[in-house]
């Protein structure tokens, strides 16, 4: 069974700008969250969907905005984008709902704002 | 207080020891616990989950849940060098799958 991917792998981009990156969870999976991961803060929720619906969101601002589609893949958008914004953006596929989901991270994709 | 709180390290240990991690967390709704192993350029990668008081083995990982102390703690037996990694505690919360991370701790096995 092929895992979680994402693409872009890697991205340049300048401040103001918008980016949107894409995420295709593990087959049968119905859930993805997202995560942001920078030296500084580590490991930080963004925020998940399931079946179609933002179910939780972490506390990003509103530049950070995302969507799932009916084949439960996932896009999060960051809009005008700050040199802060610059790190690894995870995605984690999980089976669906009920207390002992496990979540599978695909590569990321690490943004870089100049 | 943070939500996860986990010794940063470095832990060192030698090759064929027990390395043991060690975290604690702050919501006593949490359900579910994991614990993911993340190489220096890498994603984090599952390694176990835990979701009943008491120990649970898999290969030379165990894990070990005590809820009324709000403590999740990882052993790796025979560690190995390809283990030095740093090693992240996530609680899951009663809704949802957000997971809470803690800053993780950097393990190093010395040949």
């Amino acid at each position: 069974k092929a895992g979680v991917t994402q693409t872009p792998r890697y991205l340049i981009k300048t401040r103001g700008q918008q980016v949107t990156l894409s995420c295709s969870p593990i087959s049968g999976h119905r859930s993805v969250s997202w995560y942001q991961q920078t030296p500084g803060q580590g490991l930080q929720f963004l925020f998940e969907y399931f079946s179609e619906t933002q179910r939780n969101k972490g506390n990003f601002p509103g530049r950070f905005s995302g969507r799932q589609f009916s084949n439960s893949r996932s896009e999060m958008n960051v809009s005008t984008l700050e040199l802060g914004d610059s790190a690894l953006y995870l995605c984690a596929s999980s089976l669906g709902d009920g207390n002992y989901n496990e979540q599978f991270f695909g590569p990321g994709t690490r943004l870089t704002v100049l | 207080q943070k939500e996860v709180e986990q010794n940063s390290g470095p832990l060192s240990v030698p090759e064929g020891a027990i390395a043991s991690l060690n975290c604690t967390y702050s919501d006593r709704v949490s359900q579910s616990f994991f614990w993911y192993r993340q190489y220096s350029g890498k994603s984090p990668e599952l390694i176990m989950s835990i979701y009943s008081n008491g120990d649970k083995e898999d290969g030379r990982f165990t894990a070990q849940l005590n809820k009324a102390s709000q403590y999740v703690s990882l052993l790796i037996r025979d560690s190995q060098p390809s283990d030095s990694a740093t090693y992240l505690c996530a609680p899951k919360g009663k809704y949802g799958n957000k997971l809470v991370f803690g800053a993780g701790t950097i393990l190093r096995v010395k040949s």
